[in-house]
C-alpha cells in the first residue's frame, strides 16, 4: 500500500463528539488527501494538502478540518460528529504524478 | 446530474470473457483518465492511465478514452477469477489530482 498507514481502521463514536482519523506516510510524497467513500457516490475528495501547513477544501468540506504539521501526517478531524459522517474514510498520497495511492482505509461509525 | 457516471453493475461474466466497463462525463476541461481496482475492503488501487484521447494497453488490459464523446471504456482480456473487484473510473483536468472525480465504481464477479 505505497507506504500508508491509517488509523484506527474501524471506529464507532457517538454523535456530536470529536473524532481525529490519522494518515501516516513513510514515501515523503508532496500531495495527501482525504476522500471519503459511500455507496452510489464513488469517492469524494475531503480536503488535501500541497506540503507542511499548506492544506485546501474539497468538494466535501463542510463538517471536517484538517491538519498537517510534518511531511509524514495528515490528520482529519470531525469535530462534531453527526450520523452523516458515517462512511469510509480512505487517504491518499501523491507526488506529483497522475494518479495517487491509497490507504485501506478507516471504516467509522457515528451512532 | 454527476460529473462522472458509472452503471454499477454488479457485471457477472465467466472465466475467459471480455469485459466491457465505462464510463460517461460532463466536464470538457478533463483530460486525465484513470482506472483504479478495489478489492473488497481495501483501498482502491491504479491500474491505468491515459492522457486525453486514445488507447493504451498494459498486459490483459486496454483503456480507451473518446474525449469527443465524453467516453471511457476499460477492458479485460481473458477475464480471470482474480479480477473480480470493483473497478472505479476516475478523471480530473489538473495533474495534482485534487479535483480528480470518481464514478461510483462497477463491481464485477468473473466466475471460475
Amino acid at each position: 500500500d505505497a507506504g500508508i498507514t491509517q488509523s484506527p481502521r474501524h471506529k464507532v463514536t457517538e454523535t456530536g463528539t470529536p473524532v481525529t482519523l490519522r494518515c501516516h506516510q513513510t514515501e515523503n510524497h508532496r500531495y495527501m488527501y482525504w476522500y471519503r467513500q459511500d455507496p452510489g457516490h464513488g469517492l469524494r475528495l475531503i480536503h488535501y494538502s500541497y506540503g507542511v501547513k499548506d492544506t485546501d477544501k474539497g468538494e466535501v468540506s463542510d463538517g471536517y478540518s484538517v491538519s498537517r504539521s510534518k511531511t509524514e501526517d495528515f490528520l482529519l478531524t470531525l469535530e462534531s460528529a453527526t450520523s452523516s459522517q458515517t462512511s469510509v474514510y480512505f487517504c491518499a498520497i501523491s507526488e506529483s504524478a497522475i494518479g495517487a495511492f491509497f490507504g485501506q482505509g478507516t471504516r467509522l461509525t457515528v451512532v | 446530474q454527476k460529473e462522472v457516471e458509472q452503471d454499477p453493475g454488479p457485471l457477472s461474466v465467466p472465466e475467459g470473457a471480455i469485459v466491457s466497463l465505462n464510463c460517461t462525463y460532463s466536464n470538457s476541461a478533463f483530460q486525465y483518465f484513470m482506472w483504479y481496482r478495489q478489492y473488497s475492503r481495501k483501498g482502491p488501487e491504479l491500474l491505468m492511465y491515459t492522457y486525453s484521447s486514445g488507447n493504451k494497453e498494459d498486459g490483459r488490459f486496454t483503456a480507451q478514452v473518446d474525449k469527443s464523446s465524453k467516453y471511457i471504456s476499460l477492458f479485460i482480456r481473458d477475464s480471470q477469477p482474480s479480477d473480480s473487484a470493483t473497478y472505479l473510473c476516475a478523471m480530473s483536468a489538473r495533474v495534482n489530482n485534487n479535483d480528480m472525480r470518481f464514478g461510483a465504481g462497477t463491481r464485477l464477479t468473473v466466475k471460475p
